[in-house]
């Protein structure tokens, strides 16, 4: 199956917002409420970090928000923060399978 | 504490077959489904293989369908991958990841991981 399409980079300064989009298609982002999203720092496992497309788990900051227009799913951090400088992974159910996008790096300025 | 830790991995020649493990402990194992979810080195995450809490709804990446099994132990606490016809492109960090529900499709994210056992394929 083709991984979901997320840009490879996007940066910030500090304070500021940033999105990072997540697009598939109408057999996977589109039809289903189930993207959730990845932190990843160097050398460490993955962070679940929103779920069903705009869920926080516990213990994430309400800096970080999920939404879903369409066939495209978006995470916006809001308020950066250096620690926020790491690899975004979104994933969706595709119907029997699952989808990974390619991952984003986001830089904090 | 809630942990996951895999077992099983290391350097294989293509076309062999080697089984990967993973412990759960700190959770009701039988609750929740699990999945393998795999990072070749320096790329992006795959999600390669989900199993219902009972076993009875599993699901595979196209890559991986008629070459991987998914089992799980809820006695042993345990989740297992049996990879066979291993291949070069199959080389990666394999971890093992809780699932938020009991179905692998019910919510299908990713709350606990383990740290990842690496599998090398290579002559």
């Amino acid at each position: 199956q083709s991984a979901l399409t997320q840009p490879a980079s996007v940066s910030g300064s500090p304070g500021q917002s940033i999105t990072i989009s997540c697009t598939g298609t109408s057999s996977d982002v589109g039809s289903y409420n189930l993207v959730s999203w990845y932190q990843q720092h160097p050398g460490k496992a993955p962070k679940l970090m929103i779920y069903e497309g705009s869920k926080r788990p516990s213990g994430v900051s309400n800096r970080f928000s999920g939404s879903k227009s369409g066939n495209t799913a978006s995470l916006t951090i809001s308020g950066l923060q250096a620690e926020d400088e790491a690899d975004y992974y979104c994933c969706s159910y595709a119907g029997s399978k699952g989808v990974f996008g390619g991952g984003t790096k986001l830089t904090v300025l | 504490e809630v942990q996951l830790v895999e077992s099983g991995g290391g350097l294989v020649q293509p076309g062999r077959s080697l089984r990967l493990s993973c412990a759960a402990s700190g959770f009701t194992f039988d609750d929740y489904a699990m999945h393998w979810v795999r990072q070749a080195p320096g790329k992006g995450l795959e999600w390669v293989s989900g199993i219902s809490w009972n076993s009875g709804s599993i699901g595979y990446a196209d890559s991986v369908k008629g070459r991987f099994t998914i089992s799980r132990d809820n006695a042993k606490n345990s989740l297992y991958l049996q990879m066979n016809s291993l291949r070069a492109e199959d080389t990666a960090l394999y971890y093992c990841a809780k699932d938020l529900g009991s179905s692998w499709y019910a919510f299908h994210a990713f709350d606990i991981w383990g740290q990842g056992t690496m599998v090398t394929v290579s002559s």
